[in-house]
């Protein structure tokens, strides 16, 4: 089944902890990107990564850090977590081949940062 | 610079009335214009895409592109209570990037009620 998954799912933290969230898609694609939604501001790019070795920063990439060493995976790291990075985290890919950007989502992180 | 902009809401209409979703874009050089749908707690879906002037229909929905006037709408006819969630507009925008990038309005929450 094509997908694409992030680890963990929810996870409850501690202000200066590190933290990686993982995310792998199965279908190839070389655009990945980090997510985070909040209430009233939607969603908001953290990072994106054109393809292996190559990532840019999205909107609000204060506070994160990302690595793109293989196609399928694009974590995202937490070098020390802030209360106001408590969010909602979706990572999506999609293919160049789409030409439109049709980008398909991951279930989601739910993150608290006490 | 606010990008895409979408009507707040929330939006209530009855089971089997005709759901209007309007979104608005700033940046002329945005090529392709989808429409996600977001259950609580749950990942965006992509519904509709479109890139050309004009109605695109699949099933219930049609999607209205208007460039000239920069606005996207979506229209959900014979509305039912499954279709209740939160629809975001999403433009991507091309800039020296192959794929572009995707900018997200904050949504709008519709609610349709049997």
């Amino acid at each position: 089944e094509a997908q694409v998954t992030q680890n963990p799912r929810y996870l409850i933290t501690v202000t200066g902890k590190k933290l990686t969230v993982t995310c792998s898609q199965n279908m190839n694609h070389e655009y990945m990107s980090w997510y985070r939604q909040d209430p009233g501001l939607g969603l908001r790019q953290i990072y994106y990564s054109m393809n292996v070795e190559v990532t840019d920063k999205g909107d609000v990439p204060e506070g994160y850090k990302v690595s793109r060493k293989e196609k399928r995976n694009f974590p995202l790291i937490l070098e020390s977590p802030s209360p106001n990075q408590t969010s909602l985290y979706f990572c999506a890919s999609s293919s160049s081949e789409t030409v439109n950007n049709e980008q398909f989502f991951g279930p989601g992180t739910r993150l608290t940062v006490l | 610079q606010k990008e895409v902009e979408q009507n707040s809401g929330p939006l209530s209409v009855p089971e089997g009335a005709i759901a209007s979703l309007n979104c608005t874009y700033s940046d002329r050089g945005s090529q392709s214009f989808f429409w996600y749908r977001q259950y609580s707690g749950k990942s965006p879906e992509l519904i509709m895409f479109i890139y050309s002037n004009g109605d695109k229909e699949d099933g219930r929905f049609t999607a209205q592109l208007n460039k000239a006037s920069q606005y996207v709408s979506l229209l959900i006819r014979d509305s039912q209570p499954s279709d209740s969630a939160t629809y975001l507009c999403a433009v991507n925008v091309v800039r020296g990037s192959t794929l572009g990038r995707l900018y997200f309005g904050r949504g709008t929450q519709l609610t349709v009620w049997p």
